[in-house]
């Protein structure tokens, strides 16, 4: 099973940030959280991933709380093209595989 | 195009016959996945190899279902006796996981099945 909760669905407004949260109360103290989005009809997408350090790239930025137990997915700028699943994963740096849960389905509005 | 690919991307076959997928990862990465997904949910583990052993396979993989990477580069995974349960996209991933290396997943674009 999954080990992250997330709300089922977002919207956001096109050129407004998006902020979609994640639990991860239960992860441990080797494991990463990473983000990954899927557009419709096509295979999920790396966004970005953390360990305790916020971090940004070209596509997003992710906040992790100090206590490990919860994070923060940023679209800086959302486009329509941003409108996806998004879902967050806790996985050791060297397991086996990533466990996906049902993610957050954002619509971009324009 | 150097993404991970999958072949073919679409296949409708009837109940009872066999289907084969092939997967070829990025050339260089030593993991490759196998993930069922069905509609509105998300991706389901079913097996992942490292380099040509197969290392870990999930419950969801019934003995219909076999997963094979001879030479430690593509990938085929092929069902038997299809059912109509068995309709959903089949995404195969890879990753190169090392020292330097995070090992975040780079997924194709799937095979879709239909049985009817």
């Amino acid at each position: 099973d999954a080990k992250t909760t997330q709300p089922p669905s977002m919207d956001c407004a096109e050129g407004r940030a998006a902020n979609l949260p994640c639990n991860h109360s239960t992860i441990s103290g080797n494991e990463y959280v990473y983000w990954y989005r899927q557009i419709h009809s096509q295979g999920p997408q790396y966004i970005i991933h953390g360990l305790k350090n916020n971090e940004t790239n070209e596509m997003a930025s992710l906040i992790i709380t100090e206590d490990r137990k919860s994070s923060t997915l940023i679209l800086p700028h959302a486009t329509l093209r941003d409108t996806a699943v998004y879902y967050c994963i806790v996985r050791a740096y060297y397991g086996q595989n990533f466990v996906f849960g049902p993610g957050t389905r954002l619509s971009v509005l324009p | 195009d150097t993404g991970v690919s999958q072949d073919p991307r679409h296949k409708i076959t009837k109940r009872g016959q066999n289907v084969t997928f092939r997967c070829d990862p990025i050339s260089e990465h030593n993991r490759l996945y196998w993930y069922r997904q069905t509609l509105g949910q998300g991706p389901e583990f079913l097996t992942y190899f490292q380099n040509e052993a197969q290392l870990e396979k999930s419950r969801l993989l019934s003995d219909r279902f076999s997963a094979e990477r001879p030479k430690g580069s593509f990938s085929t995974l092929e069902i038997q006796r299809t059912e109509q349960g068995d309709s959903a996209m089949y995404l195969c991933a890879s990753s190169l996981v090392g020292t330097l290396n995070t090992g975040e997943l780079f997924f194709g674009e799937g095979s879709r099945l239909t049985v009817l």
